[in-house]
């Protein structure tokens, strides 16, 4: 199976500061990789998928890049309402579709 | 609107058996496959199982396999999970999630139901 190694698991950040999520997959996923948000009453959304296309709906102020085994979201200027779970998902290949395991941000 | 009402959880025995259900509205439920993904109190995301649109495709996550069983009722726009030889480890918020297209992308996101496994 492909693990997903998600860096850091917290980051204390301040209101509009840019921030960088980081996923690393135990091989090569061929762009296969999805990220979603987790608030803290257990809302999940989606908001990028296959690396870099943005969900209908999400903010322009998050994007997402990588190639091979590196991966990486990028909220540009953080706004209230952005402080949660951040998760990774890889879909290369048949199942098991493997999450990383969580970066929560934090208002400092 | 896409809703995902995800019902039937609650305490029951290691051993014992319980069956999840997801009531879905706002899409036609035929056209999409479906998932049950997971989170252990305090953990990650695990994804459990999934099924195609007409059931042709059915997977399962080692975890699970053998112990749960996915399905689905088109005609009544439900998602099962029955679930046996429960174990302390299936503890956990149990969500229902529509897949977005082809590719294993999960655009919707039920509640989550709680499923506690103690004696």
């Amino acid at each position: 199976d492909i693990q997903m190694t998600q860096t850091p698991s917290s980051m204390p950040a301040s209101l509009g500061e840019r921030v960088t999520i980081s996923c690393r997959a135990s091989q090569g996923i061929s762009n296969y990789l999805n990220w979603y948000q987790q608030k803290p009453d257990g809302t999940i959304k989606p908001l990028i998928y296959y690396t870099s296309n943005l969900q209908s709906g999400v903010p322009s102020r998050f994007s997402g890049s990588g190639s091979g085994t590196d991966y990486s979201l990028t909220i540009s200027s953080l706004e209230p309402e952005d402080f949660a779970m951040y998760y990774c998902q890889q879909y290369d290949s048949s199942p098991p579709w493997t999450f990383g395991g969580g970066t929560k941000l934090e208002l400092k | 609107e896409v809703q995902l009402v995800e019902s039937g959880g609650g305490l029951v025995q290691p051993g014992r058996s319980l069956k999840l259900s997801c009531l879905a509205s706002g899409f036609t439920f035929s056209n999409y496959g479906m998932n049950w993904i997971r989170q252990a109190p305090g953990k990650g995301l695990e994804w459990v199982a999934s099924i195609s649109s007409s059931s042709s495709y059915i997977y399962y996550a080692d975890t699970v396999k053998g112990r749960f069983t996915i399905s689905r009722d088109n005609a009544k726009n439900t998602l099962y999970l029955q679930m046996t030889s429960l174990r302390s480890e299936d503890t956990a918020l149990y969500y229902c999630a529509r897949r977005g297209g082809r590719t294993p992308y999960f655009d919707y996101w039920g509640q989550g139901v709680m499923v506690t496994v103690s004696s």
